[in-house]
This record gives structure tokens, sequence and C-alpha cells, in this order.
């Protein structure tokens, strides 16, 4: 199957600081999302972006298709943005509708 | 307010019984699907539906069972035959390929 594989696995970054999360994946998708955990668990989706480029306040993300990787940025981090953001993918090829994840990158954000 | 509830958030129970985690949304979706999440790791698969009375197993289906006799609802009974059934158990669910919708998780421990 795809592999999905996220780098840095850990970061800490100072408030106010800026960061690039990036996602690499082995095969052609037609489904790229990123999502942000929780220090409670709860993964809530932050951008569908299976090419192009979208901005949703402080974050945005790009997908580069034909080389296979995304990339998710935070500006002006604040202590919130901390927990683990996940790449998940779905391939052309797939029969059904469904995400493999990466292995995540863990945020500390600190005052 | 839509959204999708799992019941209950934290659940223990005795090595050699089975146990069935609630998911329920109303989101009017027709794909749901079961996470598993172990301490420090990203998401892997158990099982997808895309249509009521139709479900797929995912990447660890083993050990595990899923009904889907109604769109709203997807149980996942985790049976004695999981060999490692400590875990942090997600529901999703969305409309097929696109944006993912996550439930808050149950906590099973088991003993």
């Amino acid at each position: 199957g795809i592999q999905v594989e996220q780098s840095p696995p850990d970061l800490i970054l100072q408030e106010g600081a800026n960061s690039t999360l990036r996602c690499n994946f082995s095969d052609s998708v037609n489904n790229l999302q990123w999502f942000h955990q929780n220090p409670w668990g709860q993964l809530i989706n932050l951008f569908y972006i299976p090419s192009g480029t979208k901005q949703n306040g402080r974050l945005s993300a790009t997908t580069v298709a034909t080389e296979r990787y995304s990339l998710l940025y935070i500006s002006s981090s604040q202590t919130t943005d901390s927990g683990v953001y996940f790449c998940a993918v779905d391939t052309i090829k797939a029969a059904g509708n469904k995400l493999t994840f990466g292995g995540g990158t863990r945020v500390l954000v600190k005052p | 307010d839509g959204g999708i509830t799992q019941s209950p958030k934290y659940l223990f129970r005795k090595e050699g019984q089975n146990v069935t985690l609630s998911c329920e949304q109303n989101l009017n979706h027709d794909a749901m699907y079961w996470y598993r999440q172990d301490p420090g790791q990203g998401l892997r698969l158990i099982y997808y539906s895309q249509i009521v009375n139709d479900f797929q197993k995912g990447d660890i289906a083993e050990g595990y069972s899923v009904s889907r006799e109604k769109k709203e609802s997807f149980p996942l009974t985790v049976t004695s035959a999981q060999k490692n059934p400590t875990a942090f158990y997600l529901c999703a669910s969305s409309i097929p390929g696109r944006l993912l919708h996550f439930g808050n998780g149950t906590r099973l421990t088991v003993t």
C-alpha cells in the first residue's frame, strides 16, 4: 500500500515562531487531508488539499501532487497549536475511499 | 449540532470478554470508519463502510467485527481474539472521498 512519511517527527517552537511540516507519499493521490490532534485526543480536520494551496487563518497548506509531497505552514505559532499534526492520503489506485495516515509531527509551542 | 458521538469515553474490560464500542453520526454521511491509535503512533484503519449493509476490512481487522444496519450507526466489537486490544479507538464519517470528521474517541483498557 501507499507509504506516508511525515517530518520532522518532533518540533519545539517558541510562541510567535513560524514552522513548516512536511508530508511525503509514495503514490499518486486523489485525497489528502491534514489533521490536528489536541492533547485530549480530539482530531480536527484542517485541510482537504489533494492539490494546490489553501489558507485558513495562521495555517496554510500546499500540495504538489506531481512531486508527491504536501507542506503545512504554521505562522505566528500559539500555545494552542501544540499537539500532533497528521497527514492522511487516499490513492487513485485503491478500491474504496479510505485514508492512510502518516506517523505525525508532534509540536510543542512554548510560551 | 451535527457530529459524531462515541460512547463511552473510557471503557475497562477483563481479558477474554468481548466489548462493543458505539459510534453514531447525524451528518447524513454515507461512509463510516474505525481507526485504532496506539500511544505515540498514527492511526490505523480497522474497518470501513461506504453504504448501509456493506463494510470492508481495513489494515488491521483481525480480532474485530462491525455491523452497519443503519446509516447513522457503525458499532465496533473488540473480540477476545484481538491480542492487544488496549488502545484509543476513533470513529469517523465522511461523504466518500471528502473531508473526514472524527468523534472524540473511546479509550479501551483490557486487563
